[in-house]
């Protein structure tokens, strides 16, 4: 019952690429889409979100693109750093808060 | 504020047996959510209750799985006849009922079921 599909499962950059990280979504009633960052051995915690009244939503080396037409959003991240290698995982709400989450990107920066 | 509180945090079960995973969702929080985690599936829905009420349990396997809410301090997931597949890290996650926000996660139980 997957409705949010993400891609690539793994991506592997140099430091100072840009990372890009694939997501789609099939239930036009989600107007919510965060993603979320886990760290080995850690949790999932809140990385960055955006609502459909944006196409565009940047926090530093973060910016997730949106585009509602063909139901895909992605996220970028600028610059990368080896501290930033963990699995990346997008998500897709509608106002009810039950989260829908990807199946993960688990990148890799190397330096 | 401690977070969102999941113990215990490794539980090895024999196959068959029964488990019960414990969540105290941070203090405020009226929405609680259950996942599940593998390598394969990734963050798997099992269940919501906002407010203690069941709203979806749409991911949770019928059978096996149930679970509660008797009150606003803590949710209990329980595994019947406990099997290998279920092996997993089970995630518990709350957060506030006001429009979609954010969802913390606790640090989750590893089950393993041998």
């Amino acid at each position: 019952q997957q409705q949010v599909r993400q891609s690539p499962q793994s991506l592997t950059v140099w430091e100072g690429e840009t990372a890009i990280l694939n997501c789609s979504y099939e239930d036009s009633t989600f107007d919510y889409f965060p993603w979320y960052h886990q760290f080995p051995g850690e949790s999932p915690a809140l990385l960055i979100a955006i609502r459909p009244v944006s196409n565009k939503k940047e926090d530093g080396r973060f910016t997730i693109f949106f585009n509602k037409r063909e139901k895909k959003f992605s996220l970028h991240i600028a610059d990368s750093q080896p501290g930033d290698s963990a699995t990346y995982f997008c998500a897709a709400s509608p106002n009810t808060n039950k989260v829908v989450f990807g199946t993960g990107t688990r990148l890799q920066v190397l330096p | 504020n401690a977070g969102v509180i999941q113990t215990p945090r490794h539980k090895v079960t024999g196959k068959g047996q029964e488990a019960t995973l414990w969540c105290e969702p941070i203090s405020g929080h009226s929405a609680v959510f259950w996942y599940r985690q593998t390598i394969v599936q990734g963050l798997e829905f099992l269940t919501y209750f906002r407010n203690q009420a069941p709203i979806d349990d749409s991911g949770m396997p019928k059978e096996r799985f149930s679970a509660q809410m008797p009150n606003q301090s803590h949710s209990t997931l329980k595994i019947q006849s406990t099997q290998p597949q279920d092996s997993a890290v089970y995630l518990c996650a709350s957060s506030t009922v006001w429009g979609n926000t954010e969802v913390f996660f606790g640090k989750g139980t590893r089950l393993t079921v041998v």
